[in-house]
């Protein structure tokens, strides 16, 4: 069973379009829900981390949530340069300090 | 330069020779890890390490060795290549455990 599930795969906006992308996760007593970007050809890039219900994070257009079940990253007026692959990660069941992904969802801006 | 560097950029091997993936960072991290991302995966994990002479398996470790004998460095060695093996390579590195992780640019390994 997947532990962290990311929806949709793939999403395309225009600029301006506000929407947001779903994690959700199965691990219960979570330690940290991890959002990374990452460009084409390139290692992902760290955006946040949330530790409990209710915490919200933002950096620029990006902001994210986090509930007992899943996090939301929401994205505001995107302009085309947001266009990434967005991935989210979650230390597994068990504590262990390694992290899982998900599969990520694709974000194309256009102009 | 400070940061994590992977070397080789991009590698083509045969099937059945062995290749090693290097991974080296500047900060003194405790934890490493190597993952490969492949279409359709996703990220996966095939080993880390938690400190020098530390070392222990993920999800995809059949076909691979690691060692750690210096706290900077943490090499993939593909024992006997397989096209299975095919796939982009990412280090990455973090100061603690349940922190974020620093990555590599990565390794695009082809096996023929």
């Amino acid at each position: 069973e997947d532990q962290v599930t990311q929806s949709p795969e793939a999403l395309r906006l225009q600029e301006g379009e506000s929407s947001s992308l779903n994690c959700s996760y199965t691990v219960s007593g979570l330690r940290g829900l991890f959002w990374y970007r990452q460009d084409p050809g390139k290692g992902p890039e760290f955006l946040f981390t949330l530790y409990s219900a209710g915490e919200e994070k933002e950096k620029e257009r990006l902001k994210a949530t986090l509930t007992k079940k899943e996090s939301f990253l929401h994205i505001t007026a995107p302009k085309p340069e947001d266009s990434a692959t967005y991935l989210c990660a979650v230390p597994p069941q068990g504590g262990s300090e390694k992290l899982v992904f998900g599969k990520g969802t694709k974000l194309t801006v256009n102009p | 330069d400070a940061g994590i560097t992977q070397s080789p950029r991009y590698k083509i091997t045969e099937t059945g020779r062995q290749v090693t993936l290097m991974c080296h960072q500047t900060w003194s991290h405790s934890y490493m890890f190597w993952y490969r991302q492949d279409l359709g995966h996703g990220l996966r994990l095939i080993y880390y390490s938690a400190a020098a002479d530390i070392t222990d398996k993920g999800e995809v470790p059949d076909g691979y060795v690691v060692s750690r004998s210096k706290t900077e460095n943490f090499p993939l060695t593909l024992e006997s290549a397989t096209r299975s093996q095919t796939s982009v390579y990412f280090c990455a590195s973090s100061e603690s455990s349940f922190r974020s992780y620093t990555f590599g640019s990565g390794t695009r390994l082809t096996v023929v």
